[in-house]
């Protein structure tokens, strides 16, 4: 049964630590996305690579985040230093896009991010 | 811009009561995609359907059913004689179809409708 994968599932830290967090796509998927959900602003995206290649990050704090997408079987989204603002749950998804169209992208569990 | 409303923030019905959960979209695209994922108490997100704008086809999966109408911007969900089981956050997307340039495919979310079943 195919899934995407995030480690870790919780993680409480202390402000002005690093915090990365992981992800494991799809195997065959070529995209990935990472959202961000909250409760005054729901579901946003932060970032999205296709084919590892970053596309839009324009979602994403510039200070303080950074996405990468070392090889196709790992994603990390690292928060450097982390604020207590930054507390949420971080969602990875990877969907397969075609030139006809995207398919449903698929989401993780999530990572329950807490900054104290 | 893309846009979606969920104007139904929680909804409560009583077991084996039907229920649909509104979604109304903006885009300026005419091609794009329509969403639903259901998000239980335990906090991922689940796929539920992908229709395409071309599509107005409405669509039935056992007790839950779709109703895409381009005419008003609704893509509403219904879920027939609800179960316990069905208590979630659901969640209506939109992506567009553009295939190229930042932000392409990317979905944007309703902030969502808070479904309680009560036995």
């Amino acid at each position: 049964d195919a899934r995407v994968t995030q480690t870790p599932r919780h993680k409480v830290t202390e402000m002005g630590q690093e915090v990365t967090m992981r992800c494991q796509p799809i195997l065959g998927h070529n995209t990935v996305f990472w959202y961000r959900q909250t409760m005054m602003q729901g579901l946003e995206l932060l970032a999205y690579f296709r084919n590892r290649a970053p596309l839009d990050d324009s979602g994403m704090p510039k200070d303080r985040f950074s996405a990468e997408m070392p090889d196709a079987t790992l994603a990390t989204l690292k928060i450097q230093p982390s604020e207590p603002r930054d507390s949420a749950v971080y969602f990875c998804a990877s969907g397969w896009l075609v030139s006809t169209g995207n398919t449903e992208a698929f989401f993780g569990q999530g990572t329950r991010l807490t900054v104290v | 811009a893309q846009k979606v409303t969920q104007a139904q923030t929680e909804i409560s019905v009583v077991e084996k009561e039907d229920v649909t959960l509104d979604c109304v979209y903006e885009t300026r695209d005419t091609t794009y995609y329509l969403f639903w994922y259901k998000q239980p108490p335990s906090g991922e997100l689940v796929f539920l359907i992908r229709r395409n704008s071309f599509d107005e086809q409405n669509e039935i999966s056992g007790r839950y059913s779709w109703n895409f109408q381009k005419s008003t911007s609704s893509f509403n969900f219904t879920i027939t004689a609800s179960q316990v089981v069905d208590s979630a956050v659901y969640f209506c997307a939109l992506s567009d179809a553009r295939g190229s340039g930042a932000g392409s495919y990317q979905l944007t979310f309703g902030k969502g409708t808070k479904l309680s079943v009560i036995p």
